[in-house]
């Protein structure tokens, strides 16, 4: 069991490049998240899947889009980047109505916008 | 709004009991989250309190008091590893978990 996977680890992109980060679970999870980690700040949510082709906004989703065509993958697609979206992107999933309801989080993503 | 604190960072001696404090203020309550996150890793979970009262899980215990709005993780017997920071999390009434900035702490020899 892997768990969560994100992928890349790492990333420098050039303002108004584009790029996309993959999350993939194998854990049968419905809820998929991404957020994002800024020093000084809580996570915040930027968009949220609760199954399979359903996505949903979180807190802080402009410049940010989301697919989820399969259960297991939840992708985070950034259209244009801009420097204020230099941050670490953490995806996480959890299976509703199981106790605590959990989530449980990817290694995460280092992005920095030039 | 919806506000979640606790202390930035805190320094305790390894052996010793630390106990880390958070307070929430959030539209609806659906349980409260205390997660571990080594530097440079991802978050992982610790502990959920969704009742009045104390759970306890080895050397970390977590409390819960809805009505002050207030909980506390307790950590035991201090080692080195338990350097890291610890959110606090609490689901509210959308079922969305609101998230503290985290309690840096930092065990000292």
């Amino acid at each position: 069991n892997a768990g969560v996977t994100q992928t890349p680890k790492f990333r420098v992109l050039k303002t108004g490049q584009s790029m996309t980060l993959l999350c993939a679970q194998d854990m049968n999870h419905e809820y998929m998240y991404w957020y994002r980690q800024d020093p000084g700040m809580g996570l915040r949510l930027i968009h949220y899947s609760v199954g399979e082709g359903t996505t949903a906004k979180g807190e802080v989703p402009d410049g940010y889009n989301v697919s989820r065509l399969k259960k297991q993958n939840f992708l985070l697609g950034l259209e244009s980047a801009a420097p204020s979206q230099t941050s670490v992107y953490f995806c996480a999933s959890s299976a509703p109505g199981q106790g605590s309801d959990e989530q449980f989080f990817g290694p995460g993503t280092r992005l920095t916008v030039l | 709004g919806q506000n979640i604190d606790q202390p930035t960072e805190m320094t305790a001696t390894e052996g010793a009991i630390v106990q880390i404090n958070c307070t929430y203020q959030t539209s609806g309550f659906n349980g409260l989250f205390w997660y571990q996150q080594h530097a440079g890793e991802a978050p992982t979970f610790l502990s959920y309190n969704v009742l009045d009262g104390l759970e306890e899980k080895g050397r970390f215990s977590s409390f819960l008091s809805r009505s002050k709005g207030y909980s506390y993780l307790l950590l035991k017997e201090l080692q080195m590893k338990d350097s890291a920071s610890y959110l606090c999390a609490v689901r509210d009434s959308n079922y969305q978990l609101i998230w503290g900035a985290g309690t840096k702490l930092i065990i000292k020899p």
